[in-house]
């Protein structure tokens, strides 16, 4: 499987600012996704990440508070805008190269708190 | 819609026990399943997946799968615990139409000496 890295790993942000977390994987691969995951919650989808095109949004979520790039096949960014408390969450970069049979891996996570 | 239940939000076992967390899925055809575990402050590992075949599914680390059609699940089994299982255990599923996984809402296992 592919070995994903997310940077940052960890950060402490103040309301009212953004950050920005990269996933890079060390080959290419067809699909990237992004997830939320709350404090003792189980993982939410935010969106697909879509090579060379605009990102797909799940229900909930949205391109002006969470916006993604994906350059290429390889590497993806995921913005949290204007943080609140409410966006303290890990967020998870996947990745899935079989298209049939939905096998997605995980990168380690970014923890974020917002204070 | 595509659903994953896991009914035990905690689970509590002895070293050297067996050990069984329940899945339960909705999905209208034969779905494609996942365990993934999260150990704390990392991301989820794949421990095994099913699409079709054999029923019974091996893993990583000495985890079994089994897919029951007829009960809608796909419990995982490990017959001897080591302390180091000591996770979050999250059962998925994922569609034939689309690219997601919807996952279930976690399983604590707690490993004791």
């Amino acid at each position: 499987s592919a070995v994903i890295s997310q940077k940052p790993s960890r950060d402490i942000c103040q309301r009212g600012t953004s950050l920005t977390i990269q996933c890079q994987v060390d080959s290419q691969v067809t699909m990237m996704f992004w997830y939320r995951q709350q404090p003792g919650q189980s993982l939410t989808l935010i969106a697909t990440a879509n090579q060379g095109s605009e990102a797909t949004y799940e229900s909930g979520f949205v391109i002006d508070k969470f916006p993604i790039s994906r350059p290429n096949l390889t590497f993806s960014t995921l913005t949290v805008s204007n943080m609140s408390p409410e966006d303290s969450s890990i967020y998870l970069c996947s990745v899935g190269q079989d298209r049939s049979t939905d096998t997605q891996y995980f990168g380690p996570g970014t923890r974020l708190t917002v204070l | 819609a595509q659903s994953v239940t896991q009914p035990d939000i905690h689970i509590t076992v002895s070293e050297g026990a067996s050990l069984e967390l329940r899945c339960n899925y909705s999905y209208g055809a034969t779905p494609y399943l996942f365990w993934y575990v999260q150990s704390p402050g990392q991301g989820l590992q794949l421990l095994l997946k099913y699409f079709s075949g054999d029923t019974l599914v091996q893993g990583i680390k000495g985890f079994e799968a089994e897919f029951k059609r007829s009960q809608s699940s796909f419990n995982l089994r490990k017959p001897s615990v080591h302390w180091s299982d000591a996770a979050e255990y999250f059962c998925a599923v994922g569609s034939h139409n689309t690219d997601k996984l919807i996952f279930g809402t976690g399983t604590r296992l707690q490993v004791f000496p």
